[in-house]
């Protein structure tokens, strides 16, 4: 069965640059949720996307913006990288309760992005 | 603010033993609960996810069930094996939006 698909895997950046992460939903889920994760904590949601449009905003710094697109992918983008953004970076999609119609709003997470800040 | 609580934080345990892990969580108003699995370095592999109407679900040797009025849940597995080795997440979403407030995971170890 096809799964979340993130890209790249692993990124290197120095402070200040920018970088982009991009997340390829499970086909015909609706939904794309950010999540980051710092080295030993547990993820924190960042943002979600439901039919292109952001649905919920966690703690994403102003320094990051996400969009959706007409094909339900999805990319985040990280401007001054500091090196407290060295995290893992995880996207999940699946289907909105909204949309579900019964079939469960599981949500599947990629293998995710590491980004190293140097 | 929703907060989520993962008891025990590690766990070791000899091979064919069953065992229980715990999820408490402050607000009693969720929508969901999923249960995940995370290897290290490595994403994460849902395993279960109760509807706030469900009492537990079940798949192979997991059985999870959720007491919402109390703010808990519980993550059964039975007989457990090597291969089940790795830390474990019970995240719940608060509202219809469905966005995760995560615990701290529960890292197990299980021997053979």
């Amino acid at each position: 069965a096809a799964g979340v698909i993130q890209s790249p895997r692993h990124l290197i950046k120095e402070k200040r640059e920018t970088a982009t992460l991009k997340c390829y939903p499970i086909p015909r889920h609706d939904t794309v949720y950010w999540y980051q994760q710092g080295p030993g904590q547990d993820p924190q949601f960042l943002i979600s996307f439901y039919e292109k449009m952001q649905s919920d905003k966690g703690s994403i710094p102003d320094r990051f913006s996400a969009q959706q697109f007409s094909d339900y992918h999805s990319e985040l983008n990280m401007s001054s990288l500091e090196l407290g953004d060295s995290a893992l970076y995880f996207c999940a999609s699946s289907f909105h309760p909204f949309s579900s119609g019964g079939a469960g709003e599981t949500q599947y997470f990629g293998p995710g992005t590491r980004l190293l800040v140097l | 603010k929703q907060e989520v609580t993962q008891i025990p934080a590690a766990l070791s345990v000899p091979e064919g033993e069953n065992l229980v892990l715990n999820c408490s969580f402050t607000d009693s108003a969720i929508y969901n609960l999923q249960w995940f699995r995370q290897d290290p370095g490595k994403g994460l592999t849902s395993l279960l996810l109760i509807q706030s109407s469900q009492r537990e679900q079940t798949s192979g040797r997991l059985n999870a069930s959720l007491d919402k009025s109390s703010g808990r849940s519980t993550l059964y597995i039975a007989a457990s094996q090597p291969g089940d080795s790795a830390t474990y997440l019970c995240a719940v979403s608060g509202n219809a939006g469905n966005m995760l407030t995560f615990g701290g995971g529960t890292r197990l170890m299980v021997k053979p």
